[in-house]
């Protein structure tokens, strides 16, 4: 089944305590993202790749980390999370992310981390 | 300044009513998404549009390229329709995320039995 997964679901963690949260997609997809959603804001850019090795920061970049080093695999790490970081997560991709493109993106089922 | 705006927010409708869900968006685009989000948060993928119309069961997206307007409309609505439906556009010309997809707020439906 085609699908983006991500891990964990759900975490609550502390101030300064280093998490990743990891995001797999096995349909072989060029372009992967990262968003935050928030009450009120919406869904915003964190990261995205073009492909492995090619990363750009998206809208909201302050404070994250991500990497591309498998075409499969685009984790997104909180060096030293702190509680403005609570939020939804979302990892998704798509075959390409061409002006043009008209493929849809795929979404993971999201990761609820709450900082304390 | 949301480049992206629906309406309405919130919207409550009873079962069999015919919905339509709004649009606007400020930037020129190459594509728009309609996206759902369910009560327990994941992201589907309603439909894209980059002209006209298009229909899926009971779900009708439509586009208006001249007057940056789109519209999802629903007939016959069900309980089960009750989500968060969130517009998306891509645009050629926006900041530094270029073809990156920019996201409305989404409209919070719910549909009483």
């Amino acid at each position: 089944e085609a699908q983006v997964t991500q891990n964990p679901r759900y975490l609550i963690t502390v101030t300064g305590k280093k998490l990743t949260v990891t995001c797999s997609q096995n349909m072989n997809h060029e372009y992967m993202s990262w968003y935050r959603q928030d009450p009120g804001l919406g869904l915003r850019q964190i990261y995205y790749s073009m492909n492995v090795e090619v990363t750009d920061k998206g809208d909201v970049p302050e404070g994250y980390k991500v990497s591309r080093k498998e075409k499969r695999n685009f984790p997104l790490i909180l060096e030293s999370p702190s509680p403005n970081q609570t939020s939804l997560y979302f990892c998704a991709s798509s075959p390409d992310r061409g002006l043009y493109s008209n493929q849809p993106q795929h979404f993971g089922d999201g990761t609820r981390l709450s900082i304390l | 300044k949301n480049e992206v705006e629906q309406s309405p927010q919130n919207l409550t409708a009873q079962e069999g009513e015919f919905i339509t869900i709004n649009c606007s968006y400020s930037v020129g685009i190459s594509a728009l998404h309609w996206l759902q989000q369910h009560p327990g948060g994941g992201i589907v993928s309603l439909f894209m549009l980059s002209s006209g119309k298009k229909k899926h069961g009971r779900l009708i997206a439509t586009i208006n390229i001249q007057e940056k307007h789109s519209s999802l409309h629903i007939t016959a609505s069900h309980p089960r329709d009750s989500a968060v439906y969130i517009c998306a556009v891509r645009s050629p010309n926006y900041g530094g995320s270029q073809g990156n997809l920019i996201f409305g707020k989404g409209t919070k439906l719910s549909v009483k039995p």
